[in-house]
């Protein structure tokens, strides 16, 4: 079964500044699909950014950029400038591709100071 | 752009009562996907319909059922509620198989409370 790991449970970052969420990932497979998930206070489930395992390059969405190691099965979220609103908890999470259900980690509560 | 719609959004019940949850996926999304997270948890996937057939199964307990309908309008059936059944509950819809089209987009939730 497929797992997902967020080592860090809280994280904190000054506006403007640069913050990096970690998240580790154990498969088997060969052909899947990672996501980072925002859910503010309001509880909504957010899509920041996905990511195709069989594609090398990073991808970026604005200030969202991820770092995509297949071979140490880590897919880090890097957030640019951050801001007041990117406070948030923050969900990395994993898909096959052959199941539909997404895997959670348990998340990382991001707070955004000033 | 129009979003996952999700209804009630609060449901307050009575142990042993029965709810239903709705859920009117992204108009042309086919696929639809129910999911529990429990306070201070990570959303755990409890079933998925494609075209009206039932895709994919997770930690859906017996007491719940699922049905997806011919307008890909799905409703979650929860029967005998117990005090650990409440929870936000999470629909979410995509297109399958279209590359970006088959990311999953959720709905704001129902908030169930059962007393």
């Amino acid at each position: 079964a497929q797992t997902v790991t967020q080592s860090q449970p809280e994280m904190s970052v000054q506006e403007a500044e640069t913050v990096t969420l970690s998240c580790t990932y154990d498969t088997s497979e060969s052909d899947y699909y990672l996501f980072w998930y925002k859910q503010p206070p309001s509880r909504q489930m957010i899509l920041v950014i996905r990511q195709e395992a069989y594609k090398q390059q990073n991808a970026t969405e604005n200030r969202f950029s991820v770092n995509f190691q297949k071979a140490a099965k880590s897919f880090s979220l890097k957030i640019s400038d951050s801001q007041l609103g990117d406070a948030a908890m923050y969900f990395c999470a994993y898909r096959s591709g052959t199941a539909s259900k997404l895997t959670f980690g348990t998340g990382t509560r991001l707070q955004v100071t000033l | 752009a129009a979003g996952v719609i999700q209804s009630p959004r609060h449901l307050i019940k009575e142990k042993r009562e029965t709810a239903t949850l709705k859920c009117y996926p992204i108009p042309r999304h086919d696929t639809v996907y129910w999911y529990q997270q429990g306070p201070g948890q990570d959303p755990q996937f409890l079933i998925s319909f494609y075209e009206k057939m039932q895709s994919d199964k997770g930690s859906i307990p017996d007491r719940f059922s699922a049905q997806q309908f011919s307008d890909y309008h799905s409703e979650l059936n929860m029967s005998s509620l117990e005090l650990g059944d409440s929870a936000l509950y999470f629909c979410a819809s995509s297109i399958p198989g279209q590359g970006l089209s088959d990311t999953q987009y959720f709905g704001p939730g129902t908030r169930l409370t059962v007393l």
